[in-house]
């Protein structure tokens, strides 16, 4: 059975920061390239970063450019999320998951973990 | 950016109902169109992908269709279950956006 499971949320003050993980099971985790989503309070999915499944090609979003860095550790089955310089419009539950196919749809999702930013 | 269009924002429908919601990108991104279901407090799960490829364990009272731009996924007979919020994706090229959602709400 396929899972993701993130970890490493938290209240964290502006400016701060925090890093996330993904622990990965049920699946060959680096025959695939995985992602990170997050949603605010309330709003709707928002896209943050991709990773390949050998690291070597990453994307960002605007809005996280410089401040988040994206990586894994195929060894580990994990995906990191680390988020520096945080903002109050950063704050959202965060999701892994999973890129499936040649469609590059997100197959597998986490239960997500909620990153808060306020003093 | 693709920019991702739903419509409508929400709906009310009764079971039994017929629904369909609407997906426009803002250029052609062939058949690279998924669509995911959330409820509340919980992760979006992937319905549909490549506009209309049902996803395994997937009832088939979903469906999609659509490409280019325009896209709709339908519901043939509303359930219980089915009341939540959905969202479209292009995975045409990064970034990978949403549309802003479309909740389905009980009449």
């Amino acid at each position: 059975e396929v899972q993701l499971v993130e970890s490493g949320g938290g209240l964290v003050q502006p400016g701060g920061s925090l890093r996330l993980s993904c622990a990965a099971s049920g699946f060959t985790f680096s025959s695939y390239e995985m992602n990170w989503v997050r949603q605010a309070p309330g709003k709707g999915l928002e896209w943050v970063s991709y990773i390949s499944s050998s690291g070597s090609t990453i994307y960002y979003a605007d809005s996280v450019k410089g401040r988040f860095t994206i990586s894994r550790d195929n060894a580990k089955n994990s995906l990191y999320l680390q988020m520096n310089s945080l903002r109050a419009e950063d704050t959202a539950v965060y999701y892994c998951a999973r890129a499936g196919g040649g469609w590059y749809n997100f197959d597998y999702w986490g239960q997500g973990t909620l990153v808060t930013v306020s003093s | 950016d693709i920019q991702m269009t739903q419509s409508p924002s929400s709906l009310s429908a009764s079971v039994g109902d017929r629904v369909t919601i609407t997906c426009r990108a803002s250029q052609s991104i062939t058949i690279y169109l998924n669509w995911y279901q959330q409820k509340p407090g919980k992760a979006p799960k992937l319905l549909i992908y490549a506009a209309s490829s049902l996803q395994s364990g997937v009832p088939s009272r979903f469906s999609g269709s659509g490409s280019g731009t325009d896209f709709t996924l339908t519901i043939s007979s509303l359930q219980p279950e089915d009341f939540a919020t959905y969202y479209c994706q292009q995975s045409y090229s990064s970034p990978r956006t949403f549309g802003q959602g479309t909740k389905v709400e009980i009449k």
